[in-house]
């Protein structure tokens, strides 16, 4: 497609229940980048994939988080025995290959967890 | 580690007034400089971007941003702005080289008034 696409835009979860989010980057796009958004936090970074490289992961919170990247496109974020301070806007984000490109964000997914 | 630290977090203004948001990194090295902005229930986009040359960089719909080196700063600014400019405003770092995390600060809320 022409954006970054994700799915699902919403998901409503119990605690303790595991999700999975997908992304799917502009076609082309080497890098990509996990953020989760939360009211009066910003944008905090999750992961980012670049090319054939061992993903950056320094920035997921904790061992229940985890992402793949299958085939240098598609990647899925799955966040295991989901607690409700998950509850977020995740981003996914893809860049061109090269130096500093800019990052096209998709519309995110929205998680609550009840 | 690089960070990113955005002075206000709401600013409200009148149509017509002149719009100046701070930003502040830190980041020993080499950077590239951002400005994103999510307009309400839209995807965040890109507004201006500095790589190296001009200082002075100009982006769209008339927003400007100024990166000074000495002060670790990329303050964005608009000298009139309109109420279609309510959104929330994020400054974000890349630090080294493209291949690195790109990050956000926690973004500044403006509301203008028409």
């Amino acid at each position: 497609g022409a954006g970054v696409s994700q799915s699902p835009s919403n998901k409503v979860t119990e605690k303790g229940k595991d999700v999975e989010l997908r992304c799917d980057p502009i076609s082309g796009h080497t890098a990509l980048y996990w953020y989760r958004q939360s009211l009066g936090q910003g944008l905090e970074f999750l992961i980012y994939f670049q090319g054939n490289s061992a993903p950056d992961k320094s920035g997921l919170p904790s061992d229940r988080f985890s992402a793949e990247r299958t085939g240098g496109s598609v990647s899925t974020l799955t966040i295991q025995r989901t607690q409700q301070e998950d509850s977020a806007v995740y981003l996914c984000a893809s860049r061109r290959s090269g130096y500093g490109g800019e990052l096209f964000f998709g519309e995110g997914s929205r998680l609550t967890v009840l | 580690a690089q960070s990113v630290s955005q002075h206000n977090h709401h600013v409200i203004l009148s149509e017509a007034a002149s719009l100046e948001l701070g930003c502040n990194y830190s980041y020993g090295g080499t950077v590239n400089l951002f400005w994103y902005v999510q307009y309400p229930g839209q995807h965040l986009q890109l507004l201006l971007k500095y790589f190296s040359g001009d200082p002075l960089v100009k982006g769209i719909k008339g927003f400007e941003a100024e990166f000074i080196k000495s002060k670790f700063s990329f303050n964005l600014r608009k000298p009139s702005v309109q109420w279609s400019d309510t959104a929330e405003y994020f400054c974000a770092v890349n630090g080294d080289s493209g291949y690195s995390t790109l990050t956000f600060g926690k973004g500044t809320m403006l509301l203008v008034s028409p």
